[in-house]
């Protein structure tokens, strides 16, 4: 396994343009992260999976945002009617669910820019 | 909720200077904490991480960070730095429990000048 991969590493769109992201996480990990990171800012959460359920959205997900993770494995992000403001790199983040605390594993981020 | 401070914002050395990253997390409970790093070009990558026992962890690459509770400190360290550890250094933290929130402190832009 080589880790945490995203697709496209670059998006260059249109506002009012809708885009899709895909992550797909390391094979044995249940939990599966995204994430924003603005120019000079730590990523901030964004929302997150156990399997397929999605088990917890930030405020910063507005109603044009939507994620899902069908069957467990892979997750996409959508953003419709994007807008300029959402220009970020979004990052997916996998980890596995056990006893104590673990770390997130995190993938090469896709860019975003909404012109 | 948890949030995290780093109080560099950019820290400029010459190689074989000793480092110093600030940590500060305001949390009420019990915390796991970390340090990731984004070389230029890459994804974050896990430094070190403190979960529980000794408060001197050790991580990759000749780095270590301690725990102070009373402080609410989980600062970065490194004795001599090398131009490879020109990068961004992010400090995290989640709460005991609740492992999905983890907040990310603003980072620092560590260059080192060969």
């Amino acid at each position: 396994d080589t880790g945490v991969s995203q697709d496209p590493r670059h998006k260059i769109t249109k506002r009012g343009q809708n885009v899709t992201f895909r992550c797909d996480p390391i094979s044995e990990h249940n939990r599966l992260y995204w994430y924003r990171q603005t120019l000079g800012q730590g990523p901030e959460f964004l929302t997150y999976f156990q399997n397929e359920a999605q088990l917890e959205k930030s405020r910063l997900l507005s109603d044009r945002f939507s994620a899902e993770r069908p069957k467990g494995s892979f997750s996409t992000l959508e953003i419709q009617r994007t807008e300029q403001g959402d220009s970020a790199m979004y990052l997916c983040a996998s980890s596995f669910e056990g006893t104590g605390a673990y770390e997130q594993y995190f993938g090469p981020g896709t860019r975003l820019t909404v012109t | 909720a948890q949030s995290v401070s780093q109080h560099n914002h950019h820290v400029i050395l010459s190689e074989a200077a000793s480092l110093e990253l600030g940590c500060n997390y305001s949390y009420g409970g019990t915390v796991n904490l970390f340090w990731y790093v984004q070389y230029p070009g890459q994804h974050l990558q896990l430094l070190l991480k403190y979960f529980s026992g000794d408060p001197l962890v050790k991580g990759i690459k000749g780095f270590e960070a301690e725990f102070i509770k009373s402080k609410f400190s989980f600062n970065l360290r490194k004795p001599s730095v090398q131009w490879s550890d020109t990068a961004e250094y992010f400090c995290a933290v989640n709460a005991r429990g609740n492992n999905n929130d983890m907040r990310f402190g603003a980072g620092t832009r560590l260059t080192v000048k060969p």
